[in-house]
């Protein structure tokens, strides 16, 4: 079946520097992907809407300059949070929809540390 | 504007008893309902959803879920509880703004003990 793939699941970088995480679509085609952020035992918070060839959607309050989102193919979207600090240490899930968006899968998440 | 509640943080339950995880919701026209689970330190697994059709929907793992739409409710049922189902469980309605991306609005979460 669907899956949608994150890399990598744990991650801890320096404050000041930046970490990529990768959110691909193994077996289908996502045009559009999401992203969220969650903090322990809390629901999803939408960060931003990932768009195919070209730019993300951020919901209000996100910074687009701190999280940058690149959608470059089909099966691909990025997430990378720029000069991290510990306040951004967080659970980043992605999602992908198939079937016109009547299912919607969900990577298994990476837990960003910063220290 | 369009919203989910789930009005318990945690609901417990004796291993083999049946159980309940509620979710109301808050949208114009028909809604499109889902449940996912979440277990520790991983992503959200797909339970089930309701889209059209019967209102009764079953799903993942022995679950089912009761669509009504008077009440507004999509309540997440299973008849006999396991230990493995506790976990972090989600409600969430497909956002209609959205159009068909499949972005959805999330309830707070509702935690699942099952005690053996």
């Amino acid at each position: 079946g669907a899956v949608v793939s994150q890399h990598p699941s744990r991650v801890i970088c320096k404050s000041g520097t930046s970490v990529k995480i990768e959110c691909r679509s193994l077996d289908f085609q996502a045009t559009t992907m999401f992203w969220y952020r969650q903090f322990p035992k809390q629901s999803l918070m939408l960060m931003a809407t990932s768009n195919e060839g070209s730019k993300a959607t951020y919901e209000q309050g996100v910074e687009k300059d701190k999280f940058l989102i690149n959608h470059a193919s089909l099966t691909l979207s990025t997430l990378t949070v720029t000069s991290a600090h510990p306040e951004d240490s967080s659970f980043y899930i992605c999602s992908a929809p198939v079937h016109s968006g009547n299912t919607i899968y969900f990577g298994e998440g990476s837990w960003l540390t910063v220290v | 504007a369009q919203s989910v509640a789930q009005p318990e943080d945690q609901v417990n339950v004796a291993e083999g008893n049946p159980l309940t995880v509620k979710c109301t919701y808050s949208v114009s026209g028909n809604p499109y309902l889902f449940w996912y689970v979440q277990y520790p330190n991983r992503g959200l697994q797909f339970l089930l959803k309701y889209i059209t059709g019967d209102n009764l929907v079953k799903g993942s793992y022995g679950f089912e879920a009761e669509f009504n739409k008077s009440q507004t409710s999509f309540h997440l049922k299973k008849p006999s509880a396991l230990v493995s189902d506790s976990a972090l469980y989600f409600c969430a309605v497909r956002d209609r703004g959205s159009g068909n991306t499949g972005k959805l609005i999330f309830g707070q979460g509702t935690t699942l003990q099952v005690k053996p």
